[in-house]
């Protein structure tokens, strides 16, 4: 089965910083790497995804990068902001049907 | 127009209480989850229906059985609940034919005592 590590686990920034969370999985088969973002009290959210033929994907101040060959995916935050706080999960797999999640990473935006 | 919603939000049980949280989407999505995230925020599949057939069930005690009248929902009965059993319950979703995508619900807080 899938392995799946994050770090850091808990991460402090300061408002306007950049922040890069790092995901290392075990299972060679894996194709899809997404980053879900949890807040307070809610479920995940999907927030960015990419797939194994990609190597870079940007949206807005977000984006994830893969190094299929190392089997880790980062997600990258730039000019952090307060409503950036949450905790963030991936979730690598071969096929949709069952996301093993990373242990999640606290992030805290410090105003 | 909640995609993905649970009953209830909180449960606060006794220990050997049997209890249901109910979960529905109006997604039009084929497939739904169960997942467990305990105190230190682990998230873990418990099940999985597709078209109300179960096609994941990770090694979970039997006390726990899932149940899916329908595609829109998908109900999770816990018998004899031990204090181990408290936790945060999320209900997800998805379309199995063309996306990856899960979308989940809002949670259900169980608390036993």
């Amino acid at each position: 089965g899938e392995n799946v590590e994050q770090h850091p686990s808990t991460l402090s920034v300061q408002e306007g910083d950049s922040a890069v969370i790092k995901c290392t999985y075990s299972d060679s088969a894996s194709n899809y790497f997404p980053w879900y973002k949890q807040e307070l009290g809610k479920g995940p959210q999907l927030i960015i995804d990419i797939r194994s033929n990609v190597g870079e994907k940007k949206d807005q101040r977000i984006a994830v990068t893969l190094n299929k060959t190392a089997k880790h995916f980062s997600l990258h935050i730039t000019e952090t902001q307060p409503e950036d706080s949450a905790v963030y999960f991936c979730a690598p797999h071969e096929g949709a049907q069952k996301l093993v999640f990373g242990q999640g990473t606290r992030l805290t935006i410090n105003p | 127009d909640t995609a993905v919603s649970q009953t209830p939000k909180y449960l606060v049980t006794q220990m050997g209480n049997d209890k249901s949280i109910k979960c529905e989407q109006n997604l039009g999505h084929d497939t739904m989850y169960w997942y467990k995230q305990d105190s230190k925020k682990f998230l873990k599949i418990m099940f999985s229906y597709n078209n109300k057939e179960l096609i994941i069930n990770e090694t979970v005690p039997n006390r726990f059985s899932p149940k899916s009248p329908d595609k829109a929902h998908l109900n999770l009965h816990i018998n004899s609940l031990e204090l181990g059993d408290s936790a945060v319950y999320f209900c997800a979703s998805r379309w199995g034919g063309s996306t990856d995508t899960q979308y989940f619900g809002p949670g259900t807080r169980l608390t036993v005592l």
